[in-house]
């Protein structure tokens, strides 16, 4: 079975452009988490979805930051007007349950973003 | 919010050496992750624990809940064990900062 992927590996944006990010999770599993890792940093929780539901969005530094998953399975990231400060590797993980339940999570490889 | 702390942040050990890396959280949580990274950045799920000790292969985990503490062992340390380790807690997914580990042979 297929892991967790991520898709594209690299960005390299302009200050300025719109860049999506997509993670494609594994088959079948209800929740879906994005972090970002700034260089030499532990991972930092942005936004967390159970099936197509977006339950928590605390983690998402500026409006800028939008994700998405309106199927319940793929899901992008998208950041508007990319800043430097925006440079990270932002990484998708996803779990088979949900809820209350504690789950094992399974991490993508990341998109590592670079703004120029 | 949790704020999770983990030493050292840097470790070098010789091959066969026992190896323990530390985590504690201000606030009380259901489950801890403890997760490895390697270069190139993949990570993957080595334990998530809500009490007492798992074992796997040659790595193990404690965890104290009433202390808010956790600690991951390595025993008889390879080369290839050399990655950052990091522990997050289960309810706010918040992680430490990682502990990187280098095995020298």
């Amino acid at each position: 079975g297929a892991g967790v992927s991520q898709s594209p590996r690299y960005k390299v944006a302009k200050r300025g452009q719109d860049v999506a990010l997509r993670c494609d999770p594994i088959s079948g599993h209800v929740s879906l988490f994005w972090y970002q890792q700034a260089l030499g940093q532990g991972p930092e929780f942005l936004t967390y979805f159970q099936n197509e539901a977006q339950l928590d969005k605390s983690g998402l530094p500026s409006d800028r930051f939008f994700a998405e998953r309106p199927e319940g399975s793929v899901s992008t990231l998208k950041i508007q007007r990319t800043q430097q400060e925006d440079s990270a590797v932002y990484l998708c993980a996803s779990s088979l349950g949900g809820g209350q339940g504690i789950y094992e999570q399974y991490f993508g490889p990341g998109t590592r973003l670079t703004v120029t | 919010k949790n704020e999770v702390e983990q030493s050292p942040q840097n470790l070098t050990a010789q091959e066969g050496e026992f190896i323990t890396i530390n985590c504690s959280y201000s606030v009380g949580i259901s489950a801890l992750h403890w997760l490895q990274q390697h270069p190139g950045g993949g990570i993957v799920s080595l334990f998530m624990l809500s009490s007492g000790k798992k074992k796997h292969g040659r790595l193990i985990a404690t965890i104290n809940i009433q202390e808010k503490h956790s600690s991951l062992h390595i025993t008889a340390s390879h080369p290839r064990d050399s990655a950052v380790y990091i522990c997050a807690d289960h309810n706010d997914m918040r992680f430490g900062a990682g502990t990187r580990l280098t095995v020298k042979p």
